[in-house]
């Protein structure tokens, strides 16, 4: 079964704080892994990709990968109010050639 | 660059009728993908084509086909609607490797009344 698992939330942070958002997925063979921020009535965009274990540090924005704990989170630091958005983790599994989506957590950022 | 283009944006349509959605990917990219979305599900893949040939398909009945032609332009077609076919019907294009990003047009929001 190919599951990419979020917690749905809501999560809210204080502006300035740090959003953590984590993400489990079931396919220990999976190679490439995408977070992606999907504002209210709007289609995703593409954030951050991330391929190999450790950090990946793009601005604000830090993804985290743990292939033997099937485990990605994304920190999102200095959390802004236009931050507040839906953020889905995308993961690929072995043997397919389509993204997996996970149902997104809802992050609210207050000011 | 321009990005992936989706019409119509909006569309409403009665049960049993049926629809055809239109995609046009980011130059340059020969896979294109299909998802729907719903506020219970998330987003579910329908299919992939790259090329002009269904790569993938999701676990979506019959009733959900898709083309792509040479230009990479993509159509999805729903027959024989029912209600809980509404959704925002979400097309992406990506260069088409395995490693690739979907990049994701505005959508098709499909009302079956």
């Amino acid at each position: 079964q190919k599951e990419v698992e979020q917690n749905s939330g809501p999560l809210s942070v204080p502006e300035g704080a740090i959003a953590s958002l984590n993400c489990t997925y079931s396919d220990r063979g999976s190679q490439s892994f995408f977070w992606y921020r999907q504002y209210s009535g709007k289609s995703p965009e593409l954030i951050m990709s991330i391929y190999s274990n450790g950090d990946k540090e793009d601005g604000r924005f830090t993804a985290q990968l743990n292939k033997a704990s099937q485990y990605v989170s994304l920190l999102i630091r200095d959390s802004q109010p236009s931050d507040s958005a839906t953020y889905l983790c995308a993961v690929t599994f072995t043997g397919a050639n389509n993204l997996f989506f996970g149902t997104g957590t809802r992050l609210t950022v207050i000011p | 660059k321009a990005g992936v283009t989706q019409t119509p944006r909006y569309l409403i349509k009665t049960r049993g009728q049926q629809v055809t959605l239109s995609c046009s990917p980011i130059s340059g990219h020969r896979s294109v993908s299909w998802y729907q979305q719903t506020p219970g599900q998330g987003l579910q893949f329908l299919f992939e084509y790259f090329s002009e040939t269904q790569r993938n398909k999701g676990n979506f009945p019959g009733r959900f086909s898709g083309r792509q032609f040479s230009n990479s332009r993509s159509e999805m077609n729903v027959s024989t609607l029912e209600l809980g076919d509404s959704a925002l019907y979400l097309c992406a294009s990506s260069p088409g490797g395995v490693d690739s990003p979907l990049h994701f047009g505005n959508g098709t929001r499909l009302t079956v009344t």
